[in-house]
């Protein structure tokens, strides 16, 4: 299996832009979390999913956020409008089940907001 | 609410000597635990988890952890560090209940080899 694939890897864009993050996680995985990285907040948990379904997006920052799993195997991280301090990398993980089973992390997107 | 503390931003450790991260945490009931190492530009990889059974955990690369209840700790250890274990390490827990439960990540700690 290739693992988690998120693309882009890197993303530069100016404060007021539109940016979508995409994730395609492992097939067979019925979770799918999207994380955020920063040096100040550590790695922060944004929203999850359970089967395609959004379960907690209590970590979703503002309505300037949003999530969305179409189908299985493909979920976007959308800002609206982009602010500076959105700069972070943002991961997507995904694992079978949830609790006891390892969360399979892609590799980021660097995403800085001029 | 479920917690992890790392107290040390940064460990050094000269290869070949054992090193030790710590991690402590804090839930309201039975947890489990896990350990994540990130490399630079590099999402996190799993290294190992306690879920339940021995306190002493085996994972990747001779990584091992002892889950201390008495304690809420859950050290990292290796006997003989490399210099390629340099990265950052992060302690994560979520809570045993059966029902989907967040995972909550440690502020990490870096780890130094040097020869």
């Amino acid at each position: 299996d290739a693992g988690v694939i998120q693309s882009p890897r890197h993303e530069v864009t100016e404060m007021g832009q539109e940016v979508t993050l995409r994730c395609k996680p492992i097939s067979g995985h019925d979770y799918l979390f999207w994380y955020r990285q920063t040096m100040m907040r550590g790695l922060e948990l944004l929203i999850y999913f359970n089967n395609n379904v959004p379960i907690d997006d209590s970590g979703m920052p503002e309505d300037r956020f949003s999530a969305k799993m179409p189908n299985a195997s493909f979920s976007t991280l959308k800002i609206q409008p982009s602010e500076p301090r959105d700069s972070a990398v943002y991961f997507c993980a995904s694992s079978p089940r949830f609790g006891t089973d390892t969360q399979y992390f892609g590799p980021g997107t660097r995403l800085t907001v001029l | 609410a479920q917690s992890v503390a790392q107290p040390e931003d940064q460990v050094n450790v000269a290869e070949g000597n054992p090193l030790t991260v710590k991690c402590t945490y804090s839930v309201s009931g039975n947890p489990y635990l896990f350990w994540y190492v990130q490399y630079p530009n590099r999402g996190l990889q799993f290294l190992l988890k306690y879920i339940t059974g021995d306190n002493l955990v085996k994972g990747s690369y001779g990584f091992e952890a002892e889950f201390n209840k008495s304690q809420t700790s859950f050290h990292l250890k290796k006997p003989s560090a490399l210099v390629s274990d340099s990265a950052l390490y992060f302690c994560a827990v979520s809570l045993n209940t059966g029902t989907a439960s967040k995972l909550t990540f440690g502020t990490g700690t870096r780890l130094q080899v040097t020869l």
